[in-house]
């Protein structure tokens, strides 16, 4: 099993570039989610999932769009993007709600 | 949302010394998680308390959950290198939806 693999794992935005980020896990869980990481904050929900075709906004929504068109994929997505979403970007599954399995992350900077 | 404080924020040690590491939370705490992250990369899952008063250890980390108090504590005897990272903890809202991190506490061990 591969777990929680992320897509891609760099990448480099100018501002007002889109682009969409891809976590797949093969666990057949049902809850997935989109956390940044930035430094001295912790981690940041920003969007989840409980179930295919479901989404839901965590603490810091606004810039992102996701989708959950299959059960195995979360999508996240940047419509326009602002130097301040230079982030790293974790992915995450679970079968409960109690977050086990993370992605090895996305380092995204915005210029 | 719920809000996991995590104390100190950075500690530095010198090898074969103790130390303890702690998470509060704002809410009721329905399970706390706790995870290590090494430098750039993704969150290992190390343990997971569920009850009030529960205490598990896995090698030289132990943790222990205090309800009442809305708190846990993660403690490392005679650290090693090895153990250096940033821990964080992690629990549940209360509809089990949303997962919630703590802001996170950096650890160096000087050989």
């Amino acid at each position: 099993n591969a777990g929680v693999t992320q897509t891609p794992k760099f990448r480099v935005l100018k501002t007002g570039q889109s682009m969409t980020l891809l976590c797949a896990q093969d666990m057949n869980h049902e809850y997935m989610y989109w956390y940044r990481q930035d430094p001295g904050m912790g981690l940041r929900l920003i969007h989840y999932s409980v179930g295919e075709g479901t989404t839901a906004k965590g603490e810091v929504p606004d810039g992102y769009n996701v989708s959950r068109l299959k059960k195995q994929n979360f999508l996240l997505g940047l419509e326009s993007a602002a130097p301040s979403q230079t982030s790293v970007y974790f992915c995450a599954s679970s079968y409960s709600g109690r977050v086990r399995f993370f992605g090895p992350g996305t380092r995204l900077t915005v210029l | 949302s719920q809000e996991l404080e995590q104390s100190p924020q950075s500690l530095i040690v010198q090898e074969g010394k103790n130390l303890t590491i702690n998470c509060t939370s704002s809410k009721t705490l329905y399970g706390l998680y706790w995870y290590k992250q090494k430098y750039g990369e993704g969150l290992i899952f190390l343990m997971m308390l569920q009850k009030g008063g529960e205490e598990k250890s896995h090698e030289k980390i132990t943790a222990k959950l205090d309800e009442k108090k809305q708190q846990s504590s993660l403690h490392i005897t005679a650290s090693q290198p090895s153990h250096a990272g940033i821990y964080l903890c992690g629990a549940a809202s209360n509809t089990g939806n949303q997962f919630y991190f703590g802001t996170g506490t950096s650890l160096t061990v000087i050989p």
